[in-house]
């Protein structure tokens, strides 16, 4: 148990349809992440949100959404995704401070686009 | 920008004996910690070891060790004794030491460990 929990673990989705990602923290983190992992490729930053506040944003097409409503919970929303976008999405929290600090992540949600 | 190599694709290794796992990185940042993950079948991304651009002594976490030569920019990862339970992906990745913003890591590739009875 990391402490970070992702929901729902795995999902299928059309691609005309609109679905939700969910990262709850407990771990009093104040910055928050969404990696991309596609089979054979090195994991992809996508958004970066620190103390509430989007800080980074990858070039990641706008039909994937993030959104903070506060520091211990990360929202991915998906519409009109394409079938290459099926991948494994990881949230992750940091402390966010200098000197050591390491992320730690949940457990994923394996996303296949139809 | 970071790049971080790892030309590892597969590993084998025999139960009870050691691995290492080879990475190397480039970076024009003065500052930098580097970092190894393992990921098992279930996803979740494990933190096992960090080492400091700045660190003198070479990171060690009870089986883990990070072999860093900061010349060669290499950070392998070594693992002693290995059990079963170390089959998995390994990353290893990479982040600069700034102030201010949150860290971002750069992974590389990974290599499969699989350990046999």
């Amino acid at each position: 148990e990391t402490g970070v929990t992702q929901t729902p673990r795995h999902l299928v989705m059309g691609m005309t349809n609109k679905k939700s990602l969910k990262c709850e923290q407990h771990l009093g983190h104040n910055a928050m992440y969404w990696y991309k992992q596609s089979a054979k490729k090195p994991l992809e930053l996508m958004f970066v949100y620190n103390f509430k506040e989007q800080t980074e944003n990858n070039s990641v097409p706008s039909r994937f959404s993030p959104e903070c409503p506060n520091s211990s919970h990360l929202f991915l929303h998906l519409h009109t995704l394409q079938p290459e976008d099926s991948a494994l999405y990881l949230c992750a929290s940091s402390q966010d401070r200098q000197g050591h600090e390491k992320l730690f992540f949940g457990s994923g949600t394996q996303l296949s686009v139809l | 920008a970071q790049k971080i190599t790892q030309t590892q694709p597969g590993m084998f290794v025999q139960e009870k004996e050691a691995v290492t796992l080879d990475c190397t990185y480039d970076t024009s940042d003065p500052s930098y910690g580097l970092f190894w993950y393992k990921q098992p079948s279930s996803g979740e991304m494990i933190f096992l070891i960090y080492q400091g651009s700045y660190d003198q002594q070479n990171a060690t976490e009870g089986r883990y060790s990070l072999n860093f030569q900061k010349a060669r920019k290499s950070a392998n990862l070594v693992i002693s004794a290995s059990q079963l339970g170390d089959s998995a992906m390994y990353f290893c990745a990479m982040s600069p030491i700034s102030s201010g913003s949150a860290r971002q890591l750069t992974f590389g590739s990974g290599t499969q460990l699989t350990v046999l009875p």
